[in-house]
């Protein structure tokens, strides 16, 4: 079975190109969680949508980023004017539900030169 | 000081042999407990969730002192395949929403020497 998918996988950017990357969580999973893991740290926490409704963004470090899961399913993460410390792993992960089990995907890698 | 902190290691284990992980988390309100692995360049993976009774996964057990605010991962009879990173991961509920926020600890790597 299809687990969760993220494209792209890799991602070089240039200081103050805007990037998006996007997330294809399980079928039919109603959470959705977007995580920022840098190099030798454990992932941090960015946002959390339940179906489409952003419930939590207390983790976006700035105005640069910006997610939105319109339909409930598909979601994006955008990062505006990219800077040298945005370089990291970006994780999704979704969840059946809340407080179940969340499956991540294989993250992004985006190295901002 | 950090939310959730582990020692990050290394770790360096003979293969056979046992070896246990500690891990604290400072917000006494925190609901539950896991412990996830990631293997290098790889993403997270639920290794297994922590209940206040202990438990036991075939090799592993874990266990949760909310007392003292800290949860542990022992590993017996340690594989070859156990080399990885550990992370201790605490899920605080922030609202009535079912709103949850997993934070992780920087992850303890431990690689099993053969």
């Amino acid at each position: 079975g299809a687990g969760v998918s993220q494209s792209p996988r890799y991602k070089v950017a240039k200081r103050g190109q805007d990037v998006a990357l996007r997330c294809d969580p399980i079928s039919g999973h109603v959470s959705l969680f977007w995580y920022q893991q840098a190099l030798g740290q454990g992932p941090e926490f960015l946002t959390y949508f339940q179906n489409e409704a952003q419930l939590d963004k207390s983790g976006l470090p700035s105005d640069r980023f910006f997610a939105e899961r319109p339909e409930g399913s598909v979601s994006t993460l955008k990062i505006q004017r990219t800077q040298q410390e945005d370089s990291a792993v970006y994780l999704c992960a979704s969840s059946i539900g809340s407080y179940n089990e969340q499956f991540f995907g294989p993250g992004t890698r985006l190295t901002v030169l | 000081r950090k939310e959730v902190e582990q020692d990050p290691g290394p770790f360096n284990v003979p293969e056979g042999a046992t070896v246990a992980f500690n891990c604290t988390y400072s917000n006494s309100a925190s609901q539950s407990f896991f412990w996830y692995r990631q293997d290098c360049r790889k993403e997270p993976k639920l290794l297994m969730s922590v209940y206040s009774s202990g438990n036991e996964d075939g090799r592993f057990t874990a266990q949760l002192n909310r007392a003292s605010q800290y949860i542990s991962l022992l590993i017996r009879d340690s594989k070859l395949s156990d080399s990885a990173t550990y992370l201790c991961v605490v899920n605080m509920e922030l609202s009535n929403f079912g709103n949850e926020k997993l934070t992780f600890g920087t992850g303890t790597r431990l690689t099993i020497i053969p």
